[in-house]
């Protein structure tokens, strides 16, 4: 148990269907990011948010759309995906976006896109 | 490009040692971060370097050496539980975190 949740913990959606994937944080921490998981991959960072502001966006496709309506909470809203948007989406937090702080994960959402 | 390296699979015995390697080209440093990450489970920090040298936690330890670009993770008396997946990343002079695709540590009884 990392203080970070995320749900669901799996999702299946069709190409044209609207969902969201939540995270919540109870570490008391100011910055929270989405991160993409696929198998044999490095970990890729799609969203950075700090004291609620968005400092970063990898060049993610529109079809995904961050929200984080405060410190604690992050949603990635979802809308037509295409097959490769199949993976695992990881929730992390940390203290800061310094150099020493120490990233804290969730579990992550397995999505499956069809 | 940035880019870093690790071997994708290994495999070691219970109660051994084992090394994983770790060697990266990014633009600036500003320290390096082992994570564990079971099958199915989040990342869970291990270490994190910023000076050359040894850092050690318990059965754990991982090195660095920024003029080598290349760090390694030490794991001593290996255990079952230790069978995980490995990743290493770097922190760049942009304070981003870049990963590599991670090391599957196998242990055999």
């Amino acid at each position: 148990e990392t203080g970070v949740t995320q749900t669901p913990r799996h999702l299946v959606m069709g190409m044209t269907n609207k969902k969201s994937l939540k995270c919540e944080q109870h570490l008391g921490h100011n910055a929270m990011y989405w991160y993409k998981q696929s198998a044999k991959k490095p970990l890729e960072l799609m969203f950075v948010y700090s004291l609620e502001e968005r400092v970063e966006n990898n060049s993610v496709p529109s079809r995904f759309s961050p929200e984080c309506p405060n410190s604690s909470h992050l949603f990635l809203h979802l809308h037509t995906l295409q097959p490769e948007d199949s993976a695992l989406y990881l929730c992390a937090s940390s203290l800061g976006t310094g150099e020493a702080y120490e990233q804290y994960f969730g579990p992550g959402t397995r999505l499956t896109v069809t | 490009g940035q880019n870093i390296d690790q071997p994708t699979e290994m495999t070691a015995t219970e109660g051994a040692i084992v090394q994983i390697n770790c060697t990266y080209q990014t633009s600036g440093f500003n320290g390096l971060f082992w994570y564990q990450q079971h099958a199915g489970e989040a990342p869970t920090f291990l270490s994190y370097n910023v000076l050359d040298g040894l850092e050690e936690k318990g059965r754990f330890s991982s090195f660095l050496s920024r003029s080598k670009g290349y760090s390694y993770l030490l794991l001593k008396e290996l255990q079952m539980k230790d069978s995980a997946s490995y990743l290493c990343a770097v922190r760049d002079s942009n304070y981003q975190l870049i990963w590599g695709a991670g090391t599957k540590l196998i242990i055999k009884p």
